[in-house]
């Protein structure tokens, strides 16, 4: 079965360095998604991309995050300088399409921050 | 603005036991509702899903979820409780033509032997 696959499984990094998690979505996905999970508290919407470009993004997506997709299968998060409250279960997700169609997570990249 | 509440953050059952975690939502719009379930140290895997039609639902490992739109609730069920099946559940709700969720907090299942 298809799935999205993520690295790092997990990333410790020191306050203020930049970090750059990859994601492959499902091959013929067409719409890209992250969501972070701070630990205990719940899954949190961060952006969504479609035609190379953000087409939805929350209040916590700040000037630090950038998403892109260098090449035809990677989907990347890029955090500028972390901070200490950016530690989290960051999850990358793609759907066929928009609307009610179901998003496919990967397992996560763990982020811990120093 | 839409928003999901789960009604206790941890069930515990008994094995055999019925599971019921409860979902309640707000949406301006006819909702589209989710559960996904996150075992230890893995991603979200979707367990069911509602858009339109039938309002019982049922998905993998016999797990099933009503939509009830007076109460707006989305309940999930199961009618016997394994091992396995502890886990941390959530719901979540999108609208027709958005692209992001709005997950739950997330309710924590324990099953006890």
């Amino acid at each position: 079965e298809p799935e999205v696959t993520q690295t790092p499984s997990h990333q410790v990094t020191q306050m203020g360095q930049e970090v750059i998690l990859r994601c492959v979505p499902i091959s013929n996905h067409l719409y890209f998604y992250w969501y972070r999970q701070i630990l205990g508290q719940k899954v949190e919407f961060l952006v969504s991309f479609y035609n190379n470009e953000i087409s939805e993004k929350s209040e916590i997506f700040d000037d630090q995050f950038s998403v892109e997709r260098p090449d035809g299968s990677n989907f990347t998060l890029k955090i500028r300088s972390t901070k200490l409250e950016d530690s989290a279960m960051y999850f990358c997700a793609s759907s066929l399409s928009s609307g009610a169609n179901v998003l496919t997570f990967g397992a996560g990249s763990r982020l811990t921050v120093l | 603005a839409q928003s999901v509440t789960q009604l206790g953050s941890h069930v515990s059952v008994s094995e055999g036991a019925l599971v019921l975690l409860r979902c309640n939502y707000s949406s301006s719009v006819p909702p589209y509702l989710f559960w996904y379930v996150q075992y230890p140290n893995q991603g979200l895997q979707l367990l069911l899903k509602y858009t339109t039609g039938a309002t019982l639902v049922k998905g993998i490992n016999g797990f099933e979820a009503e939509f009830k739109k007076s109460e707006t609730s989305f309940h999930l069920t199961k009618p016997s409780a394994h091992m396995s099946d502890a886990a941390e559940y959530f719901c979540a709700v999108s609208k027709l033509y958005g692209q992001n969720f709005v997950f739950g907090p997330g309710t924590r299942l324990s099953v006890l032997p």
